[in-house]
């Protein structure tokens, strides 16, 4: 079975230092693996995916990703914190081919402080 | 249009009543999903719908009843919830096969039983 584990339910920056949210995954087949963003009393909006090919995905408001086979994981990161970035991140994974069918982490508070 | 739209975005409503929650896509995606989240907690897969059919059920109580009149709407029918059913109510949409085949999610609908 597919699983995701978010390390760090609550994480804090300063505005302007770097992001990092961390994600590892278990999966018996290639993943396809997605950060979410969920700001208060809202619905989800995706950041990135990673499905094939290159390993350092870019994404939305400046975030990126690695997948990393050899360590199942898939770390999002972001080189310097906005506080419009305070929102709760979600890590999920897919079986291959319906990748509506979401598996999702527990989530990371994101705080950032002036 | 990338929107998935919600209604109604609030509803309070008792142990004995019956209402519907609706959802509405026009990217001409052919899957549709219901995700349920509690508070503080990441969303979890009700059910999907593929080319208008059910094709999973995660062990759903039958007291919510999905319905997809067509391609574009998905409706979630409630009756005789009970105060745990209170939840955050997601729909989303997604291509079946092609590159973009991610999650598109809408803003939810609150959903308070008294």
């Amino acid at each position: 079975a597919q699983s995701v584990t978010q390390l760090g339910s609550h994480v804090s920056v300063s505005e302007g230092a770097l992001v990092l949210l961390r994600c590892n995954y278990s999966s018996s087949v290639p993943p396809y693996l997605f950060w979410y963003v969920q700001y208060p009393n809202q619905g989800l909006q995706l950041l990135l995916k990673y499905t094939t090919g290159a390993t350092l995905v870019k994404g939305i408001n400046g975030f990126e990703a690695e997948f990393k086979k050899s360590e199942t994981s898939f770390h999002l990161t972001k080189p310097s914190a906005h506080m419009s970035d305070a929102a709760e991140y979600f890590c999920a994974v897919s079986p291959s081919g319906n990748t509506g069918k979401l598996i999702f982490g527990q989530g990371t508070t994101l705080q950032v402080k002036p | 249009d990338t929107e998935v739209t919600q209604t109604p975005k609030h509803l309070v409503m008792g142990m004995t009543n019956k209402k519907s929650l609706k959802c509405e896509q026009h990217m001409g995606h052919r899957a549709m999903y219901w995700y349920k989240q509690k508070a503080k907690k990441p969303p979890e897969l009700m059910f999907v719908y593929s080319y208008e059919k059910l094709s999973i059920n995660e062990s759903v109580p039958s007291r919510f009843s999905p319905e997809c009149p067509n391609s574009s709407l998905l409706n979630l029918h409630l009756h005789a919830l009970q105060p745990e059913d209170s939840a955050l109510y997601l729909c989303a949409s997604s291509q079946l096969s092609g590159v973009n085949t991610e999650a598109f999610f809408g803003q939810g609908t609150r959903l308070t039983v008294v």
